[in-house]
């Protein structure tokens, strides 16, 4: 398995609240990615990442923002969270763009109530 | 930008038995189409894949089909397993522009093969 960790792995917090999740890879991956997987929309892009402090926006960014400080840190941070954003986020990584393979993480489940 | 339109949203198979899932794409210029295989709890994780210069790829069990003129792509497993319950993502790969490309999934196939 592709050595990326996502923390927390579960967080309940409140509307209006910031939050951030973390996603750390071992595989010295150029390319990393935050997802969220909703039942109805599935998987979404919200943000990803080329390179160090090289970011851009996906389908969904509004409300998030990222910062990728060291290849193998990728935050992702929600300023002032929403019951919309309660979801499943999943941190993916690539090495290769164009070979395309995207290895997922275990995956952050956020609730905001 | 890419669509990517999934079907069916839930498919019962019998054990032994075969399942196919079917995705179409709107964006002509897509050239790469995973599957994802997601179990309860877990991550997706890829488990085929099939580039728009080939029209089918097999990898036991399980086989891929590429349409470009038509722009669908299906997953077809055979013999299906309890193992194979899972939910499975299709995907296609577009250029986003600055030299980037994105994977655009579909919304997922929730497979159960009943013993």
């Amino acid at each position: 398995d592709a050595g990326i960790t996502q923390s927390p792995r579960h967080k309940v917090t409140e509307t209006g609240t910031p939050v951030t999740l973390r996603c750390h890879q071992t595989e010295n991956h150029r390319y990393m990615y935050w997802y969220r997987q909703d039942p109805e929309h599935g998987l979404r892009l919200i943000h990803y990442s080329y390179g160090v402090k090289d970011t851009d926006k996906g389908e969904v960014s509004d409300g998030y923002s990222v910062s990728r400080s060291k290849t193998e840190d990728f935050l992702l941070t929600l300023e002032s969270a929403t019951s919309s954003q309660t979801s499943v986020y999943f941190c993916a990584i690539s090495e290769d763009v164009y070979t395309g393979e995207l290895f997922f993480g275990e995956g952050s489940r956020l609730t905001v109530l | 930008g890419e669509n990517v339109e999934q079907h069916p949203s839930t498919l019962s198979v019998q054990e032994g038995d075969s399942a196919v899932i079917k995705c179409t794409y709107s964006d002509s210029a897509s050239n790469y189409f995973p599957w994802y295989k997601q179990e309860l709890g877990k991550g997706p994780q890829l488990i085929i894949d099939i580039r728009s210069n080939v029209g089918e790829k097999k990898d036991q069990r399980i086989a891929v089909t590429l349409n470009k003129t038509a722009k669908h792509f299906s997953l077809h497993i055979t013999e299906t397993q309890p193992e194979d319950s899972a939910v499975y993502f299709c995907a296609a790969r577009s250029y986003s522009g600055a030299g980037s490309y994105q994977l655009t999934f579909g919304k997922g196939t929730k497979l159960s093969v009943i013993p």
